[in-house]
């Protein structure tokens, strides 16, 4: 596609229930990234995919927060027994190429992002 | 771990003017720096990628300098207008790292 796809672009849902964000990075980007951002905070890491190497979970905050991604494509990140401390907006990125130099190929193209809110 | 820390928090200037805002970063193994604007509701848009073999990238009315020795960054821009008004962010990829740190964002009005 275009650009990177998110949905759904707004979530409210009560404590305790699991919730699904859905990320679509663009088109032939082996690189995919989950951050959250808090209200009025700055971005905070959770997971990095890149081609079909082990994911770099390091950022996530509990084992409550997984994602997977199928190949190259589509990627999921699924919060379990949502909590209150959840809420933010969730934005995927995506990028050519990671660990390389070349032109472009680490520019970080952001989606517009899923608003949780958690009741 | 890599650090980055992003001053003014919050700016404000009359319309024209030309303006620096600055990044500062803690470990200077640095892979790349990338500037990012952030407008309400919205995603993160790109500004300008540098590379850490790199000390500057221009694009129309910004300049993004990197001064790896001294662990700073600086985005100037020229003859600010309106529209320039966001949140304007700043990462830094280390060298081990796969993922970008972020700063907390300086928060840019341009009066008209």
């Amino acid at each position: 596609g275009a650009g990177v796809s998110q949905s759904p672009s707004n979530k409210v849902t009560e404590k305790g229930k699991d919730v699904e964000l859905r990320c679509d990075p663009i088109s032939g980007h082996t690189a995919l990234y989950w951050y959250r951002q808090r209200l009025g905070q700055g971005l905070e890491f959770l997971i990095y995919f890149q081609g079909n190497s082990a994911p770099d979970k390091s950022g996530l905050p509990s084992d409550r927060f997984s994602a997977e991604r199928t190949g190259e494509s589509v990627s999921t990140l699924t919060i379990q027994r949502t909590q209150q401390e959840d809420s933010a907006v969730y934005l995927c990125a995506s990028s050519l190429e990671s660990g390389r130099v070349g032109s472009g190929a680490n520019v970080l193209t952001f989606g517009a992002g899923s608003r949780l809110t958690v009741l | 771990k890599q650090e980055v820390t992003q001053i003014p928090a919050a700016l404000s200037v009359p319309e024209g003017e030309n303006l620096v805002l600055n990044c500062s970063f803690t470990d200077s193994a640095i892979y790349n720096l990338q500037w990012f604007r952030q407008d309400p509701g919205k995603g993160l848009t790109s500004l300008l990628l540098i590379q850490s073999s790199q000390r500057e990238q221009t694009s129309g009315r910004l300049n993004a300098s990197l001064d790896k020795s001294s662990g700073r960054s600086t985005l100037y821009i020229a003859a600010s207008q309106p529209g320039d008004s966001a949140t304007y962010l700043c990462a830094a990829r280390s060298g081990s790292a796969r993922q970008l740190t972020f700063g907390s964002g300086t928060q840019l009005t341009v009066l008209p």
